[in-house]
């Protein structure tokens, strides 16, 4: 599997914007980019995917360099409750399993 | 929808104990997956299933045991448990195997092991 490199932390102050980056050199070109966050003491979340272009939704816009090595999460306005390990895992869509593996992710904490 | 419902919750057990943490979802979804994490890691996935009757091994998954004898249930056994299976253990299943597909998490089972 395909691995991401991600910053152990972040700050951030409330209702600013935030920027997640995650780097996968080694990205396939069967490799979704998928985001996912966990919240203190409950289970992961799903926040966004993407395969090649830019994405948005209501959590969040997933930002793909033109050769796919990185990507980087933007939640547009911080809040406190956006406070969570935030995780980007790379999923192939050829993998039987369509299991995710997790790396350490990165710990974001926002300031009021 | 309850979505993905795991027992028990909260459990201690003494060394060489056996217990079954149960996982049940009622969306349908074929594919089902166990994941552990110890305090200050990331997830580590066990075993998964991509549907009822077939299991594969994850990253971690000695010391357990699954079965998939239906589409919504996919049990994890602990034979014999030791203090390196101290950890918070979540299900999670998914429609799709593909790369589009998103993963639907479970609370968590804090399992204790002394």
């Amino acid at each position: 599997d395909a691995k991401t490199t991600q910053p152990n932390s972040m700050e951030s102050n409330e209702e600013e914007p935030v920027h997640l980056p995650c780097n996968h050199s080694t990205i396939s070109g069967t490799d979704y980019i998928h985001w996912y966050r966990q919240l203190p003491s409950q289970g992961p979340e799903y926040v966004i995917h993407g395969l090649t272009s830019n994405v948005n939704n209501r959590m969040a816009s997933l930002a793909i360099a033109e050769d796919r090595k990185s990507s980087t999460l933007i939640l547009h306005r911080a809040t406190l409750r956006d406070a969570a390990v935030y995780y980007c895992i790379l999923r192939d869509i050829d993998n039987q399993g369509g299991k995710l593996i997790f790396g350490q992710g990165t710990e974001l904490s926002v300031k009021p | 929808n309850a979505g993905v419902t795991q027992t028990p919750k909260f459990r201690i057990l003494k060394i060489g104990q056996s217990m079954t943490l149960q996982c049940a979802q009622d969306m349908n979804h074929n594919y089902m997956y166990w994941y552990r994490q110890d305090p200050g890691m990331g997830l580590k996935l066990i075993y998964y299933s991509v549907g009822a009757g077939i299991t594969d091994k994850g990253e971690v998954p000695n010391g357990y045991n699954v079965s998939r004898s239906t589409t919504e249930d996919f049990p994890l056994r602990l034979e014999l448990a030791a203090p390196s299976q101290t950890s918070v253990y979540f299900c999670a299943s998914s429609r799709d195997r593909g790369g589009t597909g998103e993963l639907f998490f479970g609370e968590g089972s804090r399992l204790t092991v002394l």
